[in-house]
């Protein structure tokens, strides 16, 4: 099966840029969406298709995929920007959905 | 506003059954695929299904392949899950997720309802 690896976890200082890679096999060949999940609360849709945002995201949300790899970008971070983050594809070999397993971003 | 509120989520034995409901309001139910998504305590997103818009297209986690079925009733703007032979490993939040209106392949969640528990044990 399909696996997608995150790191665990991300420190970054307030106003300073923050990037999550997400890993897997060829994964520039599949669109990859990122999920933002505060505690408590359902997940919401930061990027789509490797790099659209939905309307609502700000700017400082950005995403690439290219080869193994996959990153989200979240510029000037701000201490609401705490959360859990999520990257998930489809897995058309299999017809799988698969989620990364997630990366929590720790705002210092 | 686009809607997605769950429901019949609780407490059941293992072995047990159990049927999910997801009531849509405040966009054209029929036109958009929909997906199952859950959560254990404390642990990541699991895709656990998915049915295009018609339900002509159908998949599931192999974890719940044969144990689970989603369904949708077009006409009650409502989605469902199907849950038998339940084990505690399905222990989880359930969400009900939408899929985005041009999405090219399934699981492309715009919107996500609040979930329901679900808890297997004896």
């Amino acid at each position: 099966s399909y696996v997608l690896t995150q790191p665990p976890s991300v420190s970054v200082a307030p106003g300073k840029t923050a990037r999550i890679t997400c890993g897997g096999n060829n994964i520039g060949s599949k669109s990859v969406h990122w999920y933002q999940q505060k505690p408590g609360q359902a997940p919401v849709l930061v990027i789509y298709y490797d790099s659209d945002r939905p309307s609502g995201i700000p700017e400082r949300f950005s995403g690439s995929n290219s080869g193994n790899t996959a990153t989200l970008t979240i510029s000037r971070v701000e201490a609401g920007d705490e959360a859990d983050y999520y990257c998930q594809v489809w897995d058309s070999s299999s017809d799988q959905g698969v989620f990364g397993t997630g990366t929590k971003v720790t705002v210092l | 506003e686009v809607q997605l509120v769950e429901s019949g989520g609780g407490l059941v034995k293992p072995g047990g059954s159990l049927r999910l409901s997801c009531a849509a309001s405040g966009f054209t139910f029929s036109s958009y695929s929909m997906n199952w998504v859950r959560q254990a305590p404390g642990k990541g997103l699991e895709w656990v299904s998915s049915i295009s818009s018609s339900s002509s297209y159908i998949y599931y986690a192999d974890s719940v392949k044969g144990r689970f079925t989603i369904s949708r009733d077009n006409a009650k703007n409502s989605l469902y899950l199907q849950m038998n032979s339940l084990r505690a490993e399905d222990t989880a939040v359930y969400y009900c997720a939408r899929d985005e209106e041009m999405a090219t392949k399934p699981l492309t969640v715009d919107y996500w309802g609040q979930g329901t528990l679900v808890t297997v044990s004896s």
